[in-house]
């Protein structure tokens, strides 16, 4: 593989559900990030990470968590989903961790809550 | 708080030019992206400014003004592949990217 993937493409789940977004990336960027992206919105970071083993809240952490286990893998988890979570997920990654850098992003994760 | 203003639709003319604003108040200012989006897709990087002035890259090009707050990207030679939206984003005093809500750029014949 060859950037950024993200499972599943997409996913319905009844609210309540707890669901992980999963996000590889085989660039051995240092930084990773979760956004949401709702119509008439720009993209909300949700978490993020600068290097294995450390995370950090965004805009908009609520709802979710994170891991940092190893530098490819940074999934999000949706404890108790509800419908406000439906949306647009994408993970993005840059190479340069704690300073503005070019961020690359994964093809997202559409998710419906019902 | 922070904000980043863009129009939220344009329509322009294949093979004609059309720029596209973004203006921002934000804390701190490291960087202001461009990132085209096709509908169903991920955001793609375009171009990055963090000096005054335009930055050229094939047929397009991103202007910054940090004193106005003030950012445009310019595209020339308008093609039917160039509908999609745009995304302004800048670098805050965090160095996190704020975005804006994107530009819906459509192009007819």
């Amino acid at each position: 593989i060859a950037g950024i993937t993200q499972a599943p493409t997409s996913q319905i789940l009844a609210a309540g559900r707890r669901m992980t977004l999963r996000c590889t990336q085989d660039m051995r960027h240092n930084a990773m990030y979760w956004y949401r992206q709702d119509l008439g919105l720009g993209l909300r970071l949700i978490h993020y990470s600068n290097t294995a083993g450390t995370t950090g809240k965004g805009e908009v952490p609520d709802g979710y968590s994170v891991s940092r286990a190893n530098t490819d893998d940074f999934p999000l988890t949706l404890a108790s989903a509800v419908p406000s979570q439906t949306s647009v997920y994408f993970c993005a990654s840059s190479r340069l961790a704690g300073e503005t850098d070019t961020q690359y992003f994964g093809p997202g994760t559409r998710l419906t809550v019902l | 708080g922070q904000n980043i203003d863009q129009p939220t639709e344009m329509t322009a003319t294949e093979g004609a030019i059309v720029q596209i604003n973004c203006t921002y108040q934000t804390s701190g200012f490291n960087g202001l992206f461009w990132y085209q989006q096709h509908a169903g897709e991920a955001p793609t990087f375009l171009s990055y400014n963090v000096l005054d002035g335009l930055e050229e890259k094939g047929r397009f090009s991103s202007f910054l003004s940090r004193s106005k707050g003030y950012s445009y990207l310019l595209l020339k030679e308008l093609q039917m592949k160039d509908s999609a939206s745009y995304l302004c984003a800048v670098g805050d005093s965090n160095y996190q990217l704020i975005w804006g809500a994107g530009t819906k750029l459509i192009i007819k014949p």
